[in-house]
């Protein structure tokens, strides 16, 4: 099982753009990497997903180099109601979560 | 997208109880997972629910303490057997929606029991 590694925390200011990377090293090649949401009191919420090169909606956007070991979430322009925690997973089929990044959105 | 529901939302239970959590989805899916959460922690996947056939259990889990069910491809429990404190947690319903990638998966609300 692939295994992710990311920080455990980062501050931030609103307006700021915020890169939270991730490592993969042991990333298989059917895998996909995810990345949820979590605000307190509720359940992770899909944020984005890709495979390979970058991925953007409406929400974040996703880079991926050519090696695949890591990954970056860009969440453009942050709020105060981005403050939650960003878990990046890797699995395929089931998921398994790490520690996640808790992202703290400062005025 | 899928909308999912889980009864109760909350509940206080007593030590040695056992508590069945109903998770509901609007649309049918593929797969069913059941989650913890334990307070300030990361999500800790119990077990896969199977449709007809026993969940599947992670490492750590066993079917004695989480008996779970899935009589069809919109509805699962969870049942916390013999409760003790230690079971205090947030339990989380997932699911995989029938159309796009199984790694998108959607989380109902979560179930928050406290165990006294």
């Amino acid at each position: 099982l692939a295994k992710t590694t990311q920080p455990i925390s980062m501050d931030s200011y609103e307006g700021q753009e915020v890169n939270i990377t991730c490592s993969h090293n042991n990333i298989a090649t059917n895998d996909y990497i995810t990345w949820y949401q979590q605000f307190p009191s509720q359940g992770p919420r899909f944020i984005i997903q890709g495979y390979k090169t970058k991925v953007t909606n409406e929400v974040a956007s996703l880079f991926i180099p050519a090696d695949r070991k890591s990954s970056t979430l860009s969440l453009p322009r942050v709020s105060l109601s981005d403050t939650a925690v960003y878990y990046c997973l890797v699995e395929r089929g089931k998921l398994i979560f790490g520690q996640g990044t808790e992202l703290s959105v400062k005025p | 997208s899928a909308v999912i529901s889980q009864k109760p939302s909350r509940d206080i239970c007593q030590r040695g109880t056992s508590l069945t959590i109903q998770c509901q989805v609007d649309s049918q899916v593929t797969m069913m997972f059941w989650y913890r959460q334990q307070p300030g922690q990361s999500l800790t996947l119990i077990a896969t629910a199977n449709q007809g056939s026993e969940a599947t259990y992670e490492s750590g889990f066993v079917i004695d303490k989480f008996p779970i069910s899935r009589p069809n491809l919109t509805f699962s429990t969870l049942t916390v057997s013999n409760m003790s404190p230690e079971d205090s947690s947030i339990y989380l319903c997932s699911v995989t929606p029938r159309t796009g990638n199984r790694e998108t998966q959607y989380f109902g609300p979560g179930t928050r029991l406290l165990v006294l």
